[in-house]
């Protein structure tokens, strides 16, 4: 089936620096989602991608829907120990039609260090 | 209050019962889904409804059963719990025009 390779698997810095992770695929995605899963939460939408080559912000992150429609990549700028979590990319597969499953990366785990 | 939320919250059980995870949702999204999170695996979707009375089968559904009378229930059965079913499960919806998900916030099955 189709799968998403995400990395890094974790990252542990710095507080206040920046840190960048992505999502490739063999396959081409209609939609990109990232995800931050707090401990013991569900996860939690950050920002969405609708058509190739778009790029989104949301406060300190930013995240850029891939020309070839098989990436996304997600940047946080200074980074802060509240942004500690698993981030989640997601997409919307081009042959998923209406059901709208979404197919998750294994997900990068960040760590902060204060 | 409005939202989707999950019960119980912590589970445990014995191998070979059946339990049930509930999932209600208030704002009357038509696709609701159940994902698994394990160690290793990220979230891998056990069974997915786009209506009431319509569910099909995700990526790893055998030993789970659902149904979905309901627009805003839909219940997670496991008819004879084995320890490898010990996991955190979410449950999810989705409007008709917003791919985003929004998730519950987790139960945490332990099956012993």
């Amino acid at each position: 089936g189709q799968q998403l390779n995400q990395s890094p698997q974790s990252m542990f810095i710095q507080e206040g620096e920046d840190v960048s992770m992505n999502c490739t695929s063999s396959s081409i995605f209609n939609t990109w989602l990232w995800y931050k899963q707090d401990p013991g939460e569900g996860p939690v939408l950050l920002i969405a991608l609708y058509k190739a080559g778009e790029l989104t912000s949301n406060g300190r992150l930013t995240a850029q829907f891939g020309i070839t429609r098989k990436d996304s990549f997600l940047n946080i700028s200074a980074s802060i120990p509240s942004d500690v979590g698993i981030y989640f990319c997601a997409g919307l597969y081009h042959g998923s039609g209406n059901t709208g499953k979404l197919i998750f990366g294994q997900g990068t785990t960040l760590q902060v260090k204060p | 209050d409005a939202g989707i939320t999950q019960s119980p919250r912590y589970k445990i059980t014995e191998t070979g019962r059946q339990v049930t995870l509930m999932c209600h949702q208030t704002w009357s999204h038509s696709y609701m889904f159940w994902y698994r999170q394990d160690l290793g695996h990220g979230l891998r979707l056990i069974y997915y409804s786009a209506a009431a009375d319509i569910t099909d089968k995700g990526e790893v559904p055998d030993g789970y059963v659902v149904s979905r009378s309901k627009t805003e229930n839909f219940p997670l059965t496991l008819e004879s719990a084995t320890r490898s079913q010990t996991s955190v499960y979410f449950c999810a919806s989705r409007r008709e025009a917003n791919y985003g998900y929004t998730f519950g916030s987790g139960t945490r099955l332990t099956v012993v």
